[in-house]
C-alpha cells in the first residue's frame, strides 16, 4: 500500500538551532501534503498545507517564519523549525492525499522533536 | 466554525463489553467523517470513513446528520482494541482534516 515516511523519527537539538524534518510519499505522487503537531495524549493540530511548487498555506496562529515548509517535488515536503525553543518540542506528523484512491489520506510515522 | 468534539478523554471497558466512542461535529456543509486509530508507538491509521459504510475490525459508525454525530461502536471489545481513537472531519476532498481531541480506549482482560 501507499506509504508516507518521515525522517528523522526523533531528533534532539539545542535551543536556537534549526532542524529539518522530511516527509516523503514513497510510492505515489502527492501534490499536497499536510503538517500536524501533536502533544502527548492530545489531538493533532493542523499547522499548514504544503503545496508542491508554491507557498504553503498556514493555519491561523502558526508562525510561517518559524515553521518553514518547502514542497520542492511531488514526493517530498520538508518542515524546518527555525531558532527552536523548548516549547517547540512536540511530535510532528505529516500526511499526504492519494487522489486516485478516493482521496485516501496516509500518515507518516511522525517525528519527535526535543529542544534542549 | 468547523469543530469535532470527542467528549470522553478515556474510556475503560472490560473485554467482551460493548463500546461506543462518541463524536459530534459542527459543520455548515456536507462533511466527510473519519475515524482514525493510533496504536501505541504506531502511526495514525484510517479505521472507518462514513462514505464507505463498512465494518472494520468489528467497528461500525453511522453518520447522524440530525444529531451531527458519528459515534464509533463495537459490540464486543477486545484487548487489542486498546488505542487512541480520533474522529476527524474533512472539509473538502483535498485531505485537510480537523481532528477531535481523541479518546483513549482501554480494554481490560
Amino acid at each position: 500500500g501507499a506509504v508516507v515516511s518521515q525522517h528523522p523519527s526523533w531528533v534532539i537539538c539545542k535551543s536556537g538551532t534549526s532542524v529539518k524534518i522530511e516527509c516523503r510519499s514513497l510510492d505515489f505522487q502527492a501534490t499536497t501534503m499536510f503538517w500536524y503537531r501533536q502533544f502527548p495524549k492530545q489531538s493533532l493540530m493542523l499547522m499548514a498545507t504544503s503545496n508542491e511548487g508554491s507557498k504553503a498555506t498556514y493555519e491561523q496562529g502558526v508562525e510561517k517564519d518559524k515553521f518553514l515548509i518547502n514542497h520542492a517535488s511531488l514526493t517530498l515536503s520538508t518542515l524546518t523549525v527555525t531558532s527552536a525553543h523548548p516549547e517547540d518540542s512536540s511530535f510532528y506528523i505529516c500526511s499526504a492525499s492519494r487522489s486516485y484512491s478516493g482521496n485516501t489520506i496516509y500518515f507518516g510515522e511522525g517525528s519527535w522533536l526535543t529542544v534542549v | 466554525a468547523q469543530r469535532v468534539t470527542q467528549p470522553e478523554k478515556l474510556l475503560s471497558v472490560f473485554k467482551g463489553a460493548p463500546v461506543e466512542l462518541k463524536c459530534n461535529y459542527s459543520y455548515s456543509g456536507s462533511p466527510e467523517l473519519f475515524w482514525y486509530v493510533q496504536y501505541s508507538r504506531q502511526r495514525l491509521q484510517l479505521l472507518l470513513r462514513h462514505i464507505s459504510r463498512e465494518s472494520i475490525k468489528g467497528f461500525t459508525a453511522d453518520l447522524n446528520k440530525g444529531e451531527t454525530s458519528f459515534h464509533l461502536k463495537k459490540p464486543f471489545a477486545q484487548e487489542e482494541d486498546s488505542a487512541m481513537y480520533y474522529c476527524a472531519l474533512s472539509r473538502n476532498q483535498g485531505g485537510k482534516l480537523i481532528f477531535g481531541q481523541g479518546t483513549e480506549l482501554s480494554v481490560k482482560p
